[in-house]
C-alpha cells in the first residue's frame, strides 16, 4: 500500500536560511514523486515533481528535491528561505504505469513551514 | 491558460440535504480528481474520472458520488449531508498523453454543513 509521512508538522527557520521539509515513502511499484504548497484558503499549488531520471529536481521558486530510493525519501530544499515561503506543505505519491494517468495520490499530513524575518 | 476553476467556492448546508459541486478541468485535460481535505484526515482521495469513467474510488461512502461529462467537465454530487462532510473539497486535472504527470488544483469549495 502507497502511504506518505512527512515527520514534521512544523518547521521554523529564519529568512536566508537553508531550509529541509522532510517526507519518505512507501510504495509499491517505481515511485512518482511530488510536492505541493498550500497557502492559507486557497488549493495546493505544484512546486515539483520525480518521475524518472536525475535523483536532484529543480521546481518553482528555487525549490528542489532530493530523490533518494535507498531512503524511500524525497525531501524538499531551498537554499535561501523567504518569508514569503510561509506555508502549508504537502509531500504525495503515485504509483502509476507509463502512459496511464496518476489516479490517486497519496498526500502525507502536511509541514507547516514558518519564516520569520 | 486558465486553471482549474470550482463552483462555488463556498457553500453552507444543513443536515440531510444534497449538495452538487462542479469542477472545470483546464482546457486539454482529460483527467479530474476530487479530493476532501479537513483538519482531522489531511487530504483524501474521493474518485477520479477520465474519458467520462470512473477509474478509481476512493474509501468514502455512497453518499459521495460523481460524474464527468464529455466535455471533461466533472461534478461530484453528497447525498443526505452529515456535519463531518463539512470540508474542502478539492477538484484537480491533468493531462495523460504519454504521462503521468502532475495534477493541478482549483481553489477548492469549502462546505460546511450545519
Amino acid at each position: 500500500a502507497q502511504s506518505v509521512a512527512q515527520p514534521e508538522d512544523q518547521v521554523n527557520v529564519a529568512e536566508g536560511n537553508p531550509l529541509t521539509v522532510k517526507c519518505t515513502y512507501s510504495v509499491s511499484g517505481n515511485p512518482y514523486l511530488f510536492w505541493y504548497v498550500q497557502y492559507p484558503n486557497r488549493g495546493l499549488q505544484f512546486l515539483l515533481k520525480y518521475i524518472t531520471g536525475d535523483n536532484l529536481v529543480k521546481g518553482s521558486y528555487g525549490f528542489e528535491a532530493e530523490f533518494n530510493k535507498s531512503q524511500t525519501s524525497f525531501h524538499l530544499k531551498k537554499p535561501s528561505a523567504l518569508v514569503s515561503d510561509s506555508a502549508l506543505y504537502f509531500c504525495a505519491v503515485s504509483s502509476a504505469d507509463r502512459g496511464s494517468t496518476l489516479g490517486r495520490l497519496y498526500f502525507g499530513r502536511g509541514t507547516q513551514l514558518t519564516v520569520w524575518p | 491558460k486558465a486553471g482549474v476553476t470550482q463552483t462555488p467556492r463556498y457553500l453552507i448546508k444543513t443536515r440531510g440535504q444534497q449538495v452538487t459541486l462542479s469542477c472545470s478541468p483546464i482546457s486539454g485535460h482529460r483527467s479530474v480528481s476530487w479530493y476532501q481535505q479537513t483538519p482531522g484526515q489531511g487530504l483524501q482521495f474521493l474518485f477520479e474520472y477520465f474519458s467520462e469513467t470512473q477509474r478509481n474510488k476512493g474509501n468514502f461512502p455512497g453518499r459521495f458520488s460523481g460524474r464527468q461529462f464529455s466535455n471533461s467537465r466533472s461534478e461530484m454530487n453528497v447525498s443526505t449531508l452529515e456535519l463531518g462532510d463539512s470540508a474542502l473539497y478539492l477538484c484537480a486535472s491533468s493531462s495523460t498523453s504519454g504521462g503521468p504527470y502532475e495534477q493541478y488544483f482549483g481553489p477548492g469549495t469549502r462546505l460546511t454543513v450545519t
